[in-house]
């Protein structure tokens, strides 16, 4: 496996579910994004860890609930979505040096999520 | 906030054919990227620039940063099919190089 790979690509799940989004990243890089991409609107940023660190949360609603278990691995848990959360939902990562980070992302495929 | 603003947001050419995307701010970038992406696909960088003024070219795609480091520009010579997607531009700035996107401008290429 090379890059960044995310699961499951297709997700259809009812409000009332719980379910979580998948992404592994084989660059070794140490920090990891989850934006969300719907129709017509720039990708959004949802949130950044940075050496398993949560360095941003740009105001989400707490029925998303990301997780960082290593510079690796990033989570987002979905519980009692909302329709209008259907979207595709991106994850990347990217190399920081020192502190800074470049903010070249490295996307994954995306999961398309759909609340019925 | 910091808007970044594409147009046009729809394209659609011959095969061939020339053509010119753009990328406005009133913000200043540190840096700003483009992106491709194809559909069913995530976003693929095709290049960062980073001083104003600069020109990147990369095969038939030719980038230019404004001058003043807000505005960005996409040429694409004799464009072919493999060319269609959805081209994002990307601004970077702040301490943790935070980046912005556009809504992007969405290409087809008929051959």
């Amino acid at each position: 496996e090379t890059g960044v790979t995310q699961t499951p690509r297709h997700l259809v799940m009812g409000m009332t579910n719980k379910k979580s989004l998948k992404c592994e990243q084989h660059l070794g890089h140490n920090a990891m994004y989850w934006y969300k991409q719907s129709a017509k609107k720039p990708l959004e940023l949802m949130f950044v860890y940075s050496l398993e660190e949560r360095v941003e949360n740009n105001s989400v609603p707490s029925r998303f609930s990301p997780e960082c278990p290593n510079s690796s691995h990033l989570f987002l848990h979905l519980h009692t979505l909302q329709p209008e959360d259907s979207a595709l939902y991106l994850c990347a990562s990217s190399q920081a040096y020192r502190g800074i980070n470049t903010g070249e992302l490295f996307f994954g495929e995306g999961s398309r999520l759909t609340v019925l | 906030t910091q808007l970044l603003e594409q147009s046009p947001q729809f394209l659609s050419i011959q095969e061939g054919e020339n053509l010119t995307v753009y990328c406005n701010s009133s913000s200043v970038f540190s840096s700003l990227q483009w992106y491709r992406q194809e559909p069913g696909e995530g976003p693929v960088l095709l290049v960062t620039v980073v001083t104003g003024g600069e020109v990147k070219k990369l095969k038939r795609l030719t980038f230019q940063f404004g001058d003043a480091r807000k505005d960005s520009s996409l040429h694409i010579t004799a464009a072919q099919p493999g060319d269609t997607g959805l081209y994002l531009c990307a601004g970077v700035s702040g301490g943790y190089q935070k980046v912005t996107f556009g809504i992007g401008t969405k290409l087809q290429v008929i051959p």
